[in-house]
């Protein structure tokens, strides 16, 4: 089984900021990384697919890069509807494992 | 537009099971495969297998092989997952989510509650 290990735990960030967030696989995922966002009591939403595409109606400021086993997902400037728990997943290997999360916190 | 709409909240007794469905509308169900996710209180996201549409294939995470069954009614374009033996720590909401065999998931249900208490 393919471990994912998101880093940090806790983000916090001021609105407008930047914000980088970690990803690391246990061993080659090639570019099947998929990023979600989740709020509280709702479902996870797709941000990015093959590690680097956003998906439909994702804003620009939504970036994800990495292949193989490092990948970040970035906030270029955060707004307030951007504070939530985001997850990588990788879809390259059974069974499908998913990151522990980072919560990105206000400032 | 593309939805999947899950059933209602269940409260289930330890050793007893749950039946949840998935109810896909605006594309092809048979064009895209399902996969069930669980979310423990507090906690983070957990595959628990997928299912093909098109042959009714699946892939199992080894933790609930023996226990989970997931099918799909190609006439009425639902998905079901069913979990057997529950426990305690089964509690969680569990969601399904669209995806082919090699893909992430890009519509989800709005999840479903299972809670499992004596």
């Amino acid at each position: 089984e393919i471990v994912m290990t998101q880093s940090p735990a806790t983000l916090s960030v001021s609105p407008g900021e930047r914000a980088t967030l970690s990803c690391r696989a246990s061993q080659s995922v090639s570019s099947n990384l998929a990023w979600y966002q989740q709020k509280p009591g709702q479902a996870p939403r797709l941000l990015i697919s093959g590690a680097s595409t956003r998906a439909t109606g994702i804003p620009a400021r939504f970036s994800g890069r990495g292949s193989g086993t490092e990948f970040t997902l970035t906030i270029s400037s955060l707004q307030s509807e951007d504070f939530a728990v985001y997850y990588c997943q990788q879809y390259n290997n059974w069974p499908r494992t998913f990151g522990q999360g980072t919560k990105v916190e206000i400032k | 537009q593309v939805q999947l709409v899950q059933s209602g909240a269940e409260v289930k007794k330890p050793g007893a099971s749950v039946k949840v469905s998935c109810k896909a509308s605006g594309y092809t169900f048979t064009i895209y495969g399902i996969s069930w996710v669980r979310q423990a209180p507090g906690q983070g996201l957990e595959w628990m297998g997928w299912i093909s549409t098109e042959n009714g294939k699946t892939n199992y995470a080894q933790m609930f092989q023996g226990r989970v069954t997931m099918t799909t009614d190609t006439s009425t374009s639902t998905a079901y997952m069913e979990l057997r033996s529950l426990r305690s720590d089964d509690t969680a909401v569990y969601y399904c989510a669209r995806g082919r065999i090699i893909a992430y998931f890009d519509y989800w249900g709005q999840g479903t509650l299972v809670t499992v208490s004596s």
